[in-house]
């Protein structure tokens, strides 16, 4: 099963945009993208998802490599409440079970500072 | 509409003990995946039910088993508990597709003495 990457931490000024990076450069062609957060005391949060092309919601973006390789969470502006872990996983569109999702791993922890 | 709800919050049991965690799911969500957090390995896949069926497991040992209901409502059990089980066990319920989102309840926190 295909294995994402993240940095452990990032850190970012309030109100200023947050680019949350992910590589997956095993990726296959049926593989949606999806990335939670997880407040703390809380349980993880859905944030947005894509397959190939940019996605935009209230939320966030998330924009996606030509290659599919790797890919960008992007907060456009970031608020002390968006202090989280951030979690990129995938999930195969064409497994036969393909409800469930994998391994989270440990995310990114991102730090807002005022 | 009403989240995903897990009960109890927190549990203290002692090693041997075994135990049972209830999810109730999203009302029209007919999957749901369980998963153990704990600081050293992050959140890892223990297993996922869709219609009273197990689907998928994670790599667990059989100490961790669940069934899920006809009103999709799912438990899962651990027995023999030992030290390392203690951890944050959340459930997640979604319609089942690898496009729809998980909905995670804020967890059961299981402490082991």
């Amino acid at each position: 099963d295909a294995k994402t990457t993240q940095p452990n931490s990032m850190e970012s000024n309030e109100e200023e945009p947050v680019h949350l990076p992910c590589n997956h450069s095993t990726i296959s062609g049926t593989d949606y993208i999806h990335w939670y957060r997880q407040l703390p005391s809380q349980g993880p949060e859905y944030v947005i998802h894509g397959l190939t092309s940019n996605v935009n919601n209230r939320m966030a973006s998330l924009a996606i490599a030509e290659d599919r390789k790797s890919s960008t969470l992007i907060l456009h502006r970031a608020t002390l409440r968006d202090a989280a872990v951030y979690y990129c996983i995938l999930r195969d569109s064409l497994r036969s079970n393909s409800g469930y999702a994998l391994n989270f791993g440990k995310g990114t922890s991102l730090l807002v500072t005022p | 509409k009403a989240g995903v709800t897990q009960t109890p919050r927190y549990l203290i049991k002692t090693r041997g003990q075994q135990v049972t965690l209830s999810c109730s799911p999203i009302s029209g969500h007919r999957s749901v995946s369980w998963y153990q957090q704990t600081p050293g390995q992050g959140l890892q896949f223990l297993f996922e039910y869709f219609s009273e069926t197990q689907r998928n497991k994670g790599n667990f040992p059989g100490r961790f088993s669940g069934r899920q209901f006809s009103n999709s409502r799912s438990e899962m059990n651990v027995s023999t508990l030992e030290l390392g089980d203690s951890a944050l066990y959340l459930c997640a319920s979604s319609f089942g597709q690898s496009n729809s989102p998980l909905h995670f309840g804020n967890g059961t926190r299981l402490t082991v003495t």
